[in-house]
């Protein structure tokens, strides 16, 4: 079946560090591919998105490009910020299949001053 | 406008007794989803709707859990007889026509 996985962490880094969250994900077909964060005490909210081989989704400051041949969906800030500590979810819609989102465990992420 | 809303946002229930979980989506939009998130299980899909009827229901965890959507919006979560293990936060989410989905703050269900 669909699966995702992605580095769990925790994740701890200075503020303007470089961050780097990895994802990788298996699935038939061309599966659209997703970010979300949840920020402490929030729901789940849509980061970034990636419909198709080679698109890159960005906001933020994050990016993520799909490549169809590593089957992989990095997610990417050059310099991060207190306000970006959350928690981050890959995830992964198969169209044809089941509409779920599959998700990876998440990565938790502390940015300190 | 409007985002997806859920109530109770937190529900303390003890042990046996049902439970109703609300779900409203964002208007217009035909799917609509409900997921667990819990510390040992991370987000589990439980059912789909698309408008009233439910073409996946596979991650239902038991015969416990069901699920209703009426008029193509709001849907509600039932969960007879709960269970400790049946304490996490339950996520609603809506999307039109399969495009990303939006998720609603939760509920939180503790289970004593």
């Amino acid at each position: 079946g669909d699966s995702v996985t992605q580095m769990e962490g925790p994740v701890t880094l200075s503020e303007e560090a470089c961050l780097t969250i990895n994802c990788t994900y298996t699935a038939t077909g061309y599966p659209s591919l997703f970010w979300y964060v949840q920020y402490p005490g929030e729901g789940l909210q849509l980061l970034l998105k990636a419909t198709k081989a080679d698109d890159k989704g960005s906001n933020k400051g994050f990016e993520a490009t799909y490549r169809k041949e590593t089957t992989s969906f990095h997610l990417e800030k050059g310099s991060v910020q207190v306000s970006d500590s959350a928690v981050y979810f890959c995830a992964l819609w198969a169209q044809g299949g089941s509409e779920k989102l599959v998700f990876g465990k998440g990565t938790k992420l502390t940015v300190n001053p | 406008g409007a985002g997806v809303s859920q109530s109770p946002s937190n529900k303390v229930t003890e042990k046996g007794k049902d439970v109703e979980l609300r779900c409203d989506p964002i208007s217009g939009h035909t799917a609509l989803y409900w997921y667990r998130q819990s510390l040992g299980q991370g987000l589990e899909f439980l059912i789909y709707f698309q408008g009233n009827s439910a073409p996946d229901k596979s991650g239902l965890p038991s015969d416990r859990f069901s699920a209703e959507r009426t008029g193509g919006s709001v849907s509600t979560l039932t969960i007879q007889r709960t269970q400790q293990e049946d304490s996490a936060v339950y996520l609603c989410a809506s999307s039109y026509r399969g495009r990303e989905q939006y998720f609603g703050p939760g509920t939180r269900l503790t289970v004593t």
